[in-house]
């Protein structure tokens, strides 16, 4: 199985600030069709997870200017802008090139 | 608006069986995939199972292969997970996904799952 791992495992972050997170993955996630199948997702405290970036780098519907993800091959960066108190949840990287598909372990942000 | 309820979760002992529901609204459900996503208590994400539009291929991990079969019945928008020979770790709350792509677009608020004698 593809491992996903996120670093750090924790963050702290003055509102208005910025930080960014790291995903990194066991192999390469190019699909043979030539796409990147690597995703991230916000869970808020007490609800159910939400999709932010498609496909490394494209901002899902409805989703701030301030979030932007990047990356190639293994590694990935999620980097998140102006930070309000609506961002802070556990991040989670995915992957859906290789079977199973495999999420990371997640990333808390909380506000310093 | 996309929505997706999740139904049928309880407190079950090791060994039982379980089937969970799950209802959609919003969204034309027999045009797209569909999967069950687990979270255990305070641990991350796992990917459960997934099914094709039609219902006629399903895709498992190796934790649950075997034991766990999804559904659907396109008529009624619905999506099933079925779960037997339930582990304690098992014990997760589940949500149903819609899919585009190789990934989860929509999820359901989730059903909590608890397996324990």
């Amino acid at each position: 199985d593809v491992v996903m791992t996120q670093t750090p495992v924790s963050l702290s972050v003055s509102l208005g600030g910025q930080t960014s997170i790291s995903c990194r993955s066991s192999q390469s996630l190019v699909h043979s069709d030539g796409n990147t199948y690597l995703y991230w997702y916000l869970q808020k405290p007490g609800q159910s997870p939400q999709l932010l970036i498609y496909k490394v780098s494209n901002r899902f519907s409805g989703v701030p200017d301030r979030f932007s993800g990047s990356g190639s091959g293994t590694d990935f960066t999620l980097k998140i802008s102006r930070v309000e108190p609506e961002d802070l949840g556990v991040y989670y990287c995915y992957q859906g090139t290789h079977y199973p598909w495999t999420f990371g372990g997640g990333t808390k942000l909380e506000l310093k | 608006e996309v929505q997706l309820v999740e139904s049928g979760g309880g407190l079950v002992q090791p060994g039982r069986s379980l089937k969970l529901s799950c209802a959609a609204s919003g969204f034309t459900f027999s045009n797209y995939y569909m999967a069950w996503v687990r979270q255990a208590p305070k641990k991350g994400l796992e990917w459960v199972a997934t099914i094709s539009t039609s219902g006629s291929r399903t895709y498992y991990p190796d934790s649950v292969k075997g034991r766990f079969t999804i559904s659907r019945d396109n008529a009624k928008s619905s999506l099933y997970l079925q779960m037997n020979s339930l582990k304690s770790e098992d014990t997760a709350t589940y949500y149903c996904a819609r899919m585009w792509e190789p990934h989860f677009d929509y999820w359901g608020q989730g059903v909590m799952v608890t397996v324990s004698s």
